[in-house]
């Protein structure tokens, strides 16, 4: 069974700062999606960025940007200029491409960012 | 456009109650699902579907039903409500396959269920 592993509860960061969080998995499938989503206080879910895992290419979306180690089976996301608006709970999750389209969530981190 | 609509978004059960959440959408997505969320344990998957009259569990399926009749639906019924299963829930939707925004998982706005 697939697991996605989150070992960072809770992380503060600085205004305009950098910070990156942290996401592991562990799956015997070679095709796979991997995200990142954000869910502010309003409860809501809003992706924030997707790595298919045949691509070896780092995705990015504007601030956002992930390391994906495929080998390690790491999938880190990196936030640049760190806003006032970034602070949330960020889920990463794991959808399998086996036929189950079967999506797995971790536990989440929640960050802070301090002006 | 709708996306993805629960409802409702809160409901107060006496333990041994039923209830069913109501789950629909509009984007003529194959994948169904849905989540439960509880503090410090992220979205956990209860049950889930792939297309009509498909259904499987996910990781936490004891004390939820659900089904598949049409596309659009996939209402989550608790036969007998418990206080373990107070939560927040989550209904979410995704197209299969590759290409366009492909895997974005599109979910409902939640519903809070407080089972006493």
């Amino acid at each position: 069974a697939q697991t996605v592993t989150q070992s960072q509860p809770e992380m503060s960061v600085q205004e305009a700062e950098t910070v990156t969080l942290s996401c592991t998995y562990d799956t015997s499938e070679s095709d796979y999606y991997l995200f990142w989503y954000k869910q502010p206080p309003s409860r809501q879910m809003i992706l924030v960025i997707r790595q298919e895992a045949y691509k070896q290419q780092n995705a990015t979306e504007n601030r956002f940007s992930v390391n994906f180690q495929k080998a390690a089976k790491s999938f880190s996301l990196k936030i640049s200029d760190s806003q006032l608006g970034d602070a949330a709970m960020y889920f990463c999750a794991y959808r399998s491409e086996g036929g189950t389209y079967k999506y797995i969530f971790g536990t989440g981190t929640r960050l802070k960012v301090l002006a | 456009n709708a996306g993805v609509t629960q409802t409702p978004k809160f409901q107060v059960l006496k333990t041994g109650q039923s209830m069913t959440l109501q789950c629909a959408q509009d984007m003529n997505h194959e994948y169904m699902s849905w989540y439960r969320q509880d503090p410090g344990m992220g979205l956990r998957l209860i049950h889930y579907s792939v297309g009509a009259g498909i259904t499987d569990q996910g990781e936490v399926p004891n004390g939820y039903n659900v089904s598949r009749s049409t596309t659009e639906d996939f209402p989550l019924r608790l036969l007998s409500a418990a206080p373990s299963q107070t939560s927040v829930y989550f209904c979410a939707s995704s197209r299969r396959g590759r290409g366009g925004n492909t895997g974005e998982l599109f979910f409902g706005e939640g519903s809070r269920l407080t089972v006493l």
